[in-house]
């Protein structure tokens, strides 16, 4: 099957500092890459959907500036956490789909902890 | 609407047989997945129905009744390695995933 990588696995930043999450499709050419959120014992949240070479598409409620999403390439999207805050701390989700697939397929997940 | 349910916990017996069942309300539909996901990882796909009736694949079987909004994922042979949580989620029109909040699968020896 297709593999999803992100990076870094875990990450813990200070408050106010910015932390970006990387997510790479590794055998297949992502269109359309996902982040989601999910705190604990919670479901997944989907923050927003970036397709190649345009602007994110932000779920209502999560903020566009605090929330970077760069999907530069059709490997390659990232996630920027700017000015994180303690109530940022989640497990941070990517999936990748290509352009004729269904299945979305998901990276291991970032942890993020900000003190 | 983007209604979808499904219970919060379940308890079966290492070797026995469970149903999850799922729910779902929505007026554009393009397919209903169920991923396991273990503690502290990302999920990983289990099924894909798109069409009414069974899809079995191996110990785990998914069952779609478009009509009814209605899928249940079968688990046979429960191992203790089975212990996750189990999320389905339908595409909608826009082929995006609409999520449950997941079922908690707990095996007990």
């Amino acid at each position: 099957g297709a593999v999803v990588s992100q990076h870094p696995s875990r990450v813990i930043c200070k408050s106010g500092t910015s932390v970006k999450i990387e997510c790479r499709s590794l055998d297949f050419q992502a269109t359309t890459m996902f982040w989601y959120r999910q705190f604990p014992k919670q479901s997944l949240m989907l923050m927003a959907t970036s397709n190649e070479g345009s602007k994110a598409t932000y779920e209502q409620g999560v903020e566009k500036d605090k929330f970077l999403i760069n999907h530069a390439s059709l490997t390659l999207s990232t996630l920027t956490v700017t000015s994180a805050h303690p109530e940022d701390s989640s497990f941070y989700i990517c999936s990748a789909r290509g352009a004729a697939d269904y299945e979305q397929y998901f990276g291991p997940g970032t942890r993020l902890t900000v003190t | 609407g983007q209604n979808i349910d499904q219970p919060t916990e379940m308890t079966a017996t290492e070797g026995a047989i469970v149903q999850i069942n799922c729910t779902y309300q929505t007026s554009g539909f393009n397919g209903l997945f169920w991923y396991q996901q273990h503690a502290g990882e990302a999920p990983t796909f289990l099924s894909y129905n798109v069409l009414d009736g069974l899809e079995e694949k191996g110990r785990f079987s998914s069952f779609l009744s478009r009509s009814k909004g209605y899928s249940y994922l079968l688990l046979k042979e429960l191992q203790m390695k089975d212990s996750a949580s189990y999320l389905c989620a339908y595409m909608d029109s826009n082929y995006q995933l609409i999520w449950g909040a997941g079922t908690k699968l707990i095996i007990k020896p």
